[in-house]
């Protein structure tokens, strides 16, 4: 199975700040790497796919990069409703695989 | 506008048995894989099973397999989820999902609500 490594697994932030949360693959998934945010009580939505393209709706303010085996999610400046935890995943192969999580909250 | 609206979730003894569904509407369903993902309270994602569009190509993760069975029904616009020999570490919230264009490489777009599952006697 591919594993998928996310660092860090929590971080504090003020709004206004620029956060990136790192995901690793432990293998090549060829660029099918997503991210999604999740606030507590609630399903997943997602953000970005095939590492790089924004979901529709989402603000801007949120993008993807990399190629492999690291890929990046960037959140430009900070905003209230954007605390919440990010997960990354791979879509390259089954089982599909998550990162552990990244939990960002307000300092 | 896309719905996945699951139920089915509750108590269940160890080495009982339950069956989710997860009733879609706003899209075609039959052109689009599903997918069925749980979260263990207070853990991350955990990836559980995917079927095409048909029916025929299915996938599981090892922590279920032989144990779990994903299969739908297209006239009726339905997903489902039987589990089998269910253990306390299959307690979780179990969402349905949609995964977003017709490749295996599709992220998961569209998500249910959850419903939980727990095992315990």
């Amino acid at each position: 199975d591919i594993q998928m490594t996310q660092s860090p697994s929590s971080l504090s932030a003020s709004v206004g700040d620029r956060v990136t949360i790192t995901c690793r693959a432990s293998q090549s998934i060829s660029g099918y790497l997503n991210w999604y945010q999740q606030k507590p009580g609630k399903a997943p939505k997602l953000l970005i796919y095939d590492a790089s393209s924004l979901q529709s709706g989402v603000p801007s303010r949120f993008s993807g990069s990399g190629s492999g085996p690291d890929f990046t999610l960037t959140i430009s400046s900070l905003q209230p409703e954007d605390f919440a935890t990010y997960y990354c995943q791979q879509s390259y192969s089954a089982p599909r695989t998550f990162g552990q999580g990244t939990k960002v909250e307000i300092k | 506008q896309v719905q996945l609206v699951v139920s089915g979730g509750g108590l269940v003894k160890p080495g009982g048995s339950l069956r989710l569904s997860c009733a879609a509407s706003g899209f075609t369903f039959s052109d689009y894989y599903m997918s069925w993902i749980r979260q263990a309270p207070g853990k991350g994602l955990e990836w559980v099973s995917h079927i095409s569009r048909s029916g025929a190509t299915i996938y599981y993760a090892d922590s279920v397999k032989g144990r779990f069975t994903i299969s739908r029904d297209n006239a009726k616009n339905s997903l489902f989820l039987q589990m089998n020999s269910l253990r306390a570490e299959d307690t979780a919230v179990y969402y349905c999902a949609r995964l977003g264009r017709p490749d295996t490489g599709a992220p998961e777009d569209y998500w249910g609500q959850g419903t939980l599952v727990t095992v315990s006697s």
